[in-house]
């Protein structure tokens, strides 16, 4: 299985600042996806990101709050812009995996003040 | 995404009790997932399921794909403090997943 990190492991933000969470993979991998997962909650897709393309938002998350990047095959960051309260989550990154499946990383644990 | 109903919402069991939850939709889906996640940490993939009927062990956990392709569930036996956790379930649409609300496990010794 594929071994991913994330930088930060948390962080704690003001309100009205951006925040770059960055995902790195130890393999090659077409498909990236970013999750927000808010406090007690389920995980919610923001958008899937290709390496060469803009990223695909699901409905309700704009590129202008989460500018996506994916420069390579085993790396991709996420913006969290102009941040909330509201924006305390905690946002993975996982890749897709054989059959269907996909692995997670650890989790940005975004608190904002 | 397509509604995931996942039940029980939480669970408060005594160890070496055996648990059940389940994942219901009002969709069909050609894949069915169950994730679980630590305290501060990602989830993690314990087992998937591809045929309608089919039924998938893992260790002391046991998960089947509904007939109708619309349900599935998990069931944990002679449970352990370390079950303790977060188990999702997942169906899987296009290139992504969609996550049930999760059924949150405590375990006393």
């Amino acid at each position: 299985s594929a071994v991913i990190s994330q930088k930060p492991s948390r962080d704690i933000c003001q309100r009205g600042t951006s925040l770059t969470i960055q995902c790195q993979v130890d393999s090659q991998v077409t498909m990236m996806f970013w999750y927000r997962q808010q406090p007690g909650q389920s995980l919610t897709l923001i958008a899937t990101a290709n390496q060469g393309s803009e990223a695909t938002y699901e409905s309700g998350f704009v590129i202008d709050k989460f500018p996506i990047s994916r420069p390579n095959l085993t790396f991709s960051t996420l913006t969290v812009s102009n941040m909330s309260p509201e924006d305390s989550s905690i946002y993975l990154c996982s890749v897709e995996a054989p059959r269907d499946t996909q692995y997670f990383g650890p989790g940005t644990r975004l608190t904002v003040l | 995404g397509q509604q995931l109903n996942q039940s029980p919402q939480s669970m408060f069991i005594q160890e070496g009790e055996d648990v059940s939850m389940n994942c219901t939709s009002s969709s069909i889906f050609n894949t069915w997932l169950w994730y679980k996640q630590e305290p501060g940490e990602g989830p993690v993939l314990l087992i998937a399921l591809y045929k309608a009927g089919e039924l998938t062990s893992n260790g002391r956990l046991t998960a089947q794909f509904g007939i109708t392709r619309k349900d599935s569930f998990l069931n944990i036996s002679a449970s352990i403090p370390s079950d303790v956790g977060i188990y999702f379930c997942a169906g899987h649409y296009g290139y992504a997943l969609n996550f049930g609300k999760g059924t949150s496990l405590l375990v006393t010794p």
